[in-house]
């Protein structure tokens, strides 16, 4: 079975500054998509940027970016110029070629400090 | 275009009743899953359909049910609800099945006394 595990429980970064959050998975397939997404406390889920895995370049979207690194497994996110509307849990999750499921890490809750 | 609604956002049941959630996807997304969200168990996914089948189902009991309809709505159930049940549960659709982005409704909040 796929997991994910995302080890902070919680991060902070002064506004403006740069975070990264990490993720590392487990899984036996060689096809599969990665993703960030980010719950605020209104708690609607958004997708923030996604990977397939088959693409060796880094997925970037506006201030957001990962560093996918798939013979290690892991899948980070940095956050540049952050800024206060950041401030949510984010979920790293995973999902297999076919179907729909995804299967989410623990999260992480991002703190931003004015 | 309207996004996922999940209705009723809100519900307070009692242990042992039964409990219909409703999802309705974004207009022509034919796939819909359900997760279900507590602090203690994160993230689970509970059930996903396509084209009115169900195409994939997680780890959970019998107790929990689900269909779609042709409309592409759909409905989960739970039976003989347990304190346990109380969690946020959310709804995701997409166009279909593979990378198409998944759009996640607000959820419905249950609460089990």
């Amino acid at each position: 079975a796929q997991t994910v595990t995302q080890s902070q429980p919680e991060m902070s970064v002064q506004e403006a500054e740069t975070v990264t959050l990490s993720c590392t998975y487990d899984t036996s397939e060689s096809d599969y998509y990665l993703f960030w997404y980010k719950q605020p406390p209104s708690r609607q889920m958004i997708l923030v940027i996604r990977q397939e895995a088959y693409k060796q370049q880094n997925a970037t979207e506006n201030r957001f970016s990962v560093n996918f690194q798939k013979a290690a497994k892991s899948f980070s996110l940095k956050i540049s110029d952050s800024q206060l509307g950041d401030a949510a849990m984010y979920f790293c999750a995973y999902k297999r070629e076919n179907g729909n499921k995804l299967v989410f890490g623990a999260g992480t809750i991002l703190r931003v400090k004015s | 275009k309207a996004g996922v609604t999940q209705t009723p956002r809100y519900l307070i049941k009692t242990r042992g009743q039964q409990v219909t959630l409703s999802c309705s996807p974004i207009s022509g997304h034919r796939s819909v899953s359900w997760y279900q969200q507590t602090p203690g168990q994160g993230l689970q996914f509970l059930f996903e359909y396509f084209s009115e089948t169900q195409r994939n189902k997680g780890n959970f009991p019998g107790r929990f049910s689900g269909r779609q309809f042709s409309n592409s709505r759909s409905e989960m159930n739970v039976s003989t609800l347990e304190l346990g049940d109380s969690a946020l549960y959310l709804c995701a659709s997409s166009l279909g099945q593979g990378f198409n982005e998944q759009f996640f409704g607000p959820g419905t909040r249950l609460t089990v006394l």
